[in-house]
């Protein structure tokens, strides 16, 4: 079965500075897709990034990117010029390719504080 | 356009009760997914329904059931509610199933079991 691994249960930064969150999987899958959720204190779940395992290119959208490592089977999230709107918990999760389905299996979460 | 709407905020219930749970996916959206997220956790995956059929179940009693309508809105029910069934319930919608359809979550709804 595959499971997702969140080391750090908090993290907190400075505004404007750069932060990494780790994510660490499991799977014996050879294509899949890795997801990075936000979820603020509204408790809606906000898609941050993806990437498809068999893309070699880390993913970006403006200010976050991901380190891919297939092999290492790790997927963290990088954070640059943090802001204060940025704080939340971070959900890594997994796209089950089995069959027909596409269930996400997320990790226990990262909550990130942003300090002025 | 409207994002994916859950009903009730809120809801409190007492042990053995019965549950329903509301959710309208986006416009054109297909599939719907349920998840249960417990206090301090990520959430788990309870349900998947894909033009009105059951395409996955997750490690859940029987006791939660769902079913998809015509115009692929969905309902998830709890029976004899239990206190460990206390959690944020979060409904997806994708316009497919598989793993290229990304998931757009609502808000939840916050179910308390005293």
């Amino acid at each position: 079965a595959q499971t997702v691994t969140q080391s750090q249960p908090e993290m907190s930064v400075q505004e404007a500075e750069t932060v990494t969150l780790s994510c660490t999987y499991d799977t014996s899958e050879n294509n899949y897709y890795l997801f990075w959720y936000k979820q603020p204190p509204s408790r809606q779940m906000i898609l941050v990034i993806r990437q498809e395992a068999y893309k070699q290119q880390n993913a970006t959208e403006n200010r976050f990117s991901v380190n891919f490592q297939k092999a290492a089977k790790s997927f963290s999230l990088k954070i640059s010029d943090s802001q204060l709107g940025d704080t939340a918990m971070y959900f890594c999760a997994f796209m089950n390719p089995g069959g027909s389905q596409g269930n996400l299996i997320f990790g226990k979460g990262t909550k990130l504080s942003v300090k002025p | 356009d409207a994002g994916v709407t859950q009903s009730p905020t809120h809801l409190i219930k007492t042990r053995g009760q019965h549950v329903t749970l509301r959710c309208s996916p986006i416009s054109g959206h297909k599939s719907v997914s349920w998840y249960q997220q417990v206090l301090g956790q990520g959430p788990q995956f309870i349900f998947q329904y894909y033009e009105k059929e059951e395409r996955g179940r997750g490690n859940f009693p029987d006791r939660f059931s769902a079913r998809q309508f015509p115009n692929y809105s969905s309902e998830l029910n709890v029976n004899a509610l239990l206190l460990g069934d206390s959690a944020l319930y979060l409904c997806a919608s994708s316009l497919e199933v598989g793993v290229k359809n990304i998931q757009y979550f609502g808000a939840g709804t916050r179910l308390s079991v005293l």
